[in-house]
This record gives C-alpha cells, sequence and structure tokens, in this order.
C-alpha cells in the first residue's frame, strides 16, 4: 500500500509564474489536508478537503491559493503569481476519513522556491 | 501566546541518555500526535493519543488532560534519533492539525 505521494518534491519557480503541487492520498483515504512550512518557522494549516468538497479553508491566503480534490486523480494546490513569499515546504496528509480516531498520514513535501 | 508550545527548542543529548520533550497546549483537543521530521524534511506520524500513554520501542508518549500537557521520552538515545520533534494537536470542533514550533534533538555519539 503506498503511502501519500507528491510531485514534485522540488519546484523552482519565477516570481509571477504560477505553481501546482499535486498530492496523491493514501489508498482508501477521501479526506486530505495541506500544510506550509515557511523557512525557519513552525507547520500551519492551510485546507481541509473531501472528494469534491473543501470542507476547511480558514488557513489558506485569501489571495492566489486555491485547492481542489477532484472526483478522480490527485489533490492540487494551486499557487497564482508566485511571489518570494511563498517559498516554502508544502506538505499533504490524507486520512480515510474525519474524527480524532485516525491518523494523518504524511508526504514528502514540495519544496517550493521562487525566484 | 501559540496555542502549543513546546520546551525545550533545542536539545542536545549524549548516546543513550533519556530523553525529554514537554508539550504544552491551551486549547480543547480531540487527540494529540508526535510527529518526527528528519533533516531531509519528510515527517512521520510517531503517536497519536487522547488519553494515557504509548509505548513504541524506546519511545513513550504520555498525555494528561486535566493538565493540558504531553510529554515524549526517548530511552537510550541513539544519534539516529536526531531530528525535529512535532506535537501537534486536533480540535474538537474539526480536523485541522495545529502544530507546536518544534524541538530540535541531536544526539551525540
Amino acid at each position: 500500500n503506498a503511502g501519500v505521494m507528491q510531485n514534485p518534491r522540488h519546484l523552482v519557480r519565477r516570481r509571477g509564474q504560477e505553481a501546482r503541487l499535486r498530492c496523491s492520498p493514501m489508498k482508501g483515504h477521501s479526506h486530505v489536508y495541506w500544510y506550509r512550512q515557511l523557512p525557519e518557522e513552525g507547520l500551519k494549516f492551510m485546507v481541509y478537503l473531501q472528494k469534491e468538497n473543501i470542507i476547511d479553508e480558514s488557513g489558506m491566503p485569501k489571495e492566489r491559493f486555491s485547492a481542489e480534490f477532484p472526483k478522480e486523480g490527485p489533490s492540487i494546490l494551486r499557487i497564482q503569481q508566485v511571489v518570494r513569499g511563498d517559498s516554502a515546504a508544502y506538505f499533504c496528509a490524507s486520512s480515510p476519513t474525519s474524527g480524532a480516531g485516525y491518523e494523518q498520514y504524511f508526504g514528502p513535501g514540495t519544496r517550493l522556491t521562487v525566484t | 501566546k501559540n496555542e502549543v508550545e513546546q520546551s525545550p527548542q533545542n536539545l542536545t543529548a549524549q548516546e543513550g541518555e533519556f530523553i525529554t520533550i514537554n508539550c504544552s497546549y491551551s486549547v480543547g483537543i480531540s487527540a494529540l500526535h508526535w510527529l518526527q521530521q528528519h533533516p531531509g524534511g519528510g515527517i512521520v506520524s510517531l503517536f497519536m493519543l487522547s488519553s494515557g500513554k504509548k509505548k513504541h520501542g524506546r519511545l513513550i508518549a504520555t498525555i494528561n488532560i486535566q493538565e493540558k500537557h504531553s510529554s515524549l521520552h526517548i530511552t537510550a538515545s541513539h544519534p539516529r534519533d536526531s531530528a525535529v520533534y512535532i506535537c501537534a494537536v486536533r480540535s474538537v470542533s474539526g480536523s485541522r492539525l495545529t502544530f507546536g514550533e518544534g524541538t530540535q534533538l541531536t544526539v551525540n555519539p
């Protein structure tokens, strides 16, 4: 059973370009969470999605950031018109359902560098 | 004040020492997680607990819900335990995790 997969592992974008980060949850998991780790800072929640639904996006910056988790395919975190401050490690995690009894399993992360 | 506070921020130990990392939180939670992040950056879940104590190999995690406090212990520490250890709490109302700043552990041979 493959773990949570993220790609690309490293992404370099120039200021103003778009970044697309992909997350494939573990098999059988329908809940995906995105977290961001800025340099020298702790992890911060961004968004929680179920298939075709955004459940909680309270941690997402209000502009330029969007996330989706379609019925088929991976979850996508999209950052438009990237700026240097978007440089960070972006982790996704998945769980089979929500609730306190279920672990979240983390992917290896995508390291975004904006030049 | 952060909702999740860890101490110490940095910890250096000699191989074989007993290590304790502490986590205090100020909100109601449904579960608490201990995570390990290695220099390569990947995150591994060590424990998820909502009461009492769990043990896995040389690692022990405890939680006191009344005092809003958890500890992670490592017995007979080894250089391969060198990593950042992160405490995270899951809110009562949802599934989002709130993280502590992490404890950088270095175990010297």
